[in-house]
C-alpha cells in the first residue's frame, strides 16, 4: 500500500527548460511534505518542504506546489541546470513523529 | 561538521549471519530513524527513536532490530541476515517533528548479503 507515490521513474530535459516533478498520495492527514534529491553514493539532502495548509512554496529556482483535493504536489524548477541532475525523492511526513513516508524517487537528467 | 555518521560502510554477509550497523550523530538530535533504499521502492522506514531508551516500528521492521542507549547513537541489528536485505540503509536524525526541514541523513550503508 503505497501512501505517497512518483509515478514517473525518469525524467530528462534540456538545460534552461522547466523540469516538473510529480507526487500522489493517499492519506488525507499527511501535514508536511518535502523534496529530497540525492546524488549516487549520498544520503539525501533536503530541498524544499512546503505544510499542509499551504499551496506553494518557492526558494530559487526550486517551486513546490500543493493541491490538496488532489493530493497531489510537484516539484518545478527553473531554468533547469546539468548539476540538478539526480534522483528526487518526495516525503510526506506523518504525525509528530518527524517520519517520512517516501516515494518511489524519480531520476531527472539535465541535459546541457 | 560530521552531522550523521554511518559504519560500516560496506559489508558483505553470509546468509544467516548477524551484524549491527551503527549510526551516531552529533546535533544532540531527539529523533532518529533507520531506512532502507531498494530500487523503485524509494526509501522505506524500518525503525525509529523519539528518544533515548525509545524504539517504534515503522514499515518494515521484520528481520531488524533496534537500540537507542545512547541518545547520540541508534544501532541497526540483523540478527540472522536474509538476501532479501541487501540494500543500502541510511540513517537519519532530526531535532524537531514540527520542522521538516530538519532531518538530516548519513551517507549510506550498502549492505549485501549472500
Amino acid at each position: 500500500d503505497q501512501q505517497v507515490k512518483q509515478n514517473s521513474p525518469s525524467l530528462s530535459v534540456q538545460e534552461g527548460r522547466i523540469s516538473i516533478l510529480n507526487c500522489d498520495y493517499t492519506n488525507s492527514m499527511f501535514d508536511y511534505f518535502l523534496w529530497y534529491k540525492k546524488y549516487p553514493a549520498e544520503g539525501p539532502t533536503f530541498l524544499i518542504s512546503i505544510s499542509s495548509i499551504k499551496d506553494k512554496n518557492e526558494d530559487g529556482r526550486f517551486t513546490v506546489f500543493l493541491n490538496k483535493s488532489a493530493k497531489h504536489l510537484s516539484l518545478h524548477i527553473v531554468p533547469s541546470q546539468p548539476g540538478d541532475s539526480a534522483v528526487y525523492f518526495c516525503a510526506a511526513r506523518s504525525g509528530n513523529t518527524g517520519k517520512l513516508i517516501f516515494g518511489q524517487g524519480t531520476t531527472l537528467q539535465v541535459k546541457p | 561538521n560530521a552531522g550523521v555518521t554511518q559504519t560500516p560502510k560496506f559489508r558483505v554477509l553470509k546468509t544467516g549471519q548477524s551484524m549491527t550497523l551503527l549510526c551516531a550523530q552529533d546535533m544532540n538530535h531527539e529523533y532518529m530513524y533507520w531506512y532502507r533504499q531498494d530500487p523503485g521502492m524509494g526509501l522505506r522506514l524500518i525503525h525509529y527513536s523519539v528518544g533515548e531508551g525509545t524504539t517504534a516500528k515503522g514499515e518494515v521492521p521484520d528481520g531488524y532490530n533496534v537500540s537507542r542507549l545512547k541518545k547520540q547513537n541508534f544501532l541497526l541489528g540483523l540478527e540472522s541476515a536474509a538476501p532479501s536485505q541487501t540494500s543500502v540503509y541510511f540513517c537519519a536524525s532530526s531535532n524537531h517533528a514540527r520542522t521538516g526541514n530538519t532531518i538530516y541523513f548519513g551517507e549510506g550503508s550498502w549492505l549485501t548479503v549472500v
